[in-house]
């Protein structure tokens, strides 16, 4: 079936530094999600998308869907260590496909 | 306030015996959701539900069973547990903005 392929798979970054995951399909998705799971804890939706080219943003989280609709990225600005968690993308009409996820992990 | 609920949080149980997780959801949606993740993994659909006496299995085979006989009343069921379903189980609904999920139940079978 419909897959999406998410790099990296783990991420460390210093605090303050700046952290991007994508999300990559080989087929046109008719939208992309992004969750965000704490250690220990269940996954949160942050955002969708639809729209090719779409761009929001949630404070320092910046959220990208590409023109062709095939891939999707979030960057986090400035990270801080209330930001470590698993950060998913997902796609589908009301029956999600999760990708692998990203793990970030910051060091204070 | 509308929220999900998951009960138990924590599971441990012996090989062999029959196991019900509850999930339990306030904000009148009719699509709820059963996951499967190992700690650190993906999320694997296993059971979903568009709505009373509605339940279709996932993508991931599953040896548990779904019932929908109220709205609000996903709970899933294994007659047999294995050392194999050790797994966290999430359950979710289908809102306006996506998933909600519950807290999950972290099932460890000795």
């Amino acid at each position: 079936g419909q897959q999406v392929m998410q790099i990296p798979q783990y991420q460390h970054v210093q605090e303050g530094e700046d952290f991007t995951t994508y999300c990559n399909s080989s087929t046109t998705l008719s939208n992309i999600q992004w969750y965000k799971q704490r250690p220990g804890g269940h996954p949160v939706f942050l955002i969708q998308l639809v729209k090719s080219g779409e761009v929001k943003k949630q404070k320092r989280l910046t959220f990208q869907f590409g023109e062709a609709k095939k891939n999707s990225s979030l960057h986090i600005t400035a990270t801080q260590t209330t930001d470590v968690g698993t950060y998913f993308c997902a796609f589908g009409s009301e029956k999600l496909v999760f990708g692998k996820g990203t793990k970030l992990t910051v060091n204070p | 306030e509308a929220d999900i609920y998951q009960t138990p949080r924590y599971l441990v149980i012996g090989t062999g015996k029959k196991i019900t997780l509850e999930c339990s959801q306030t904000m009148g949606h009719d699509k709820m959701y059963w996951y499967q993740q190992d700690p650190g993994m993906e999320l694997h659909l296993i059971h979903y539900s568009y709505g009373v006496n509605s339940t279709e299995k996932g993508d991931l085979s599953s040896e548990s069973t779904v019932s929908r006989i109220r709205t609000e009343h996903f709970p899933l069921t294994l007659e047999s547990a294995r050392p194999s379903h050790t797994s966290q189980y999430l359950c979710a609904t289908w809102g306006s903005y996506g998933y909600t999920f519950g807290s999950g139940t972290r099932l460890t079978v000795v």
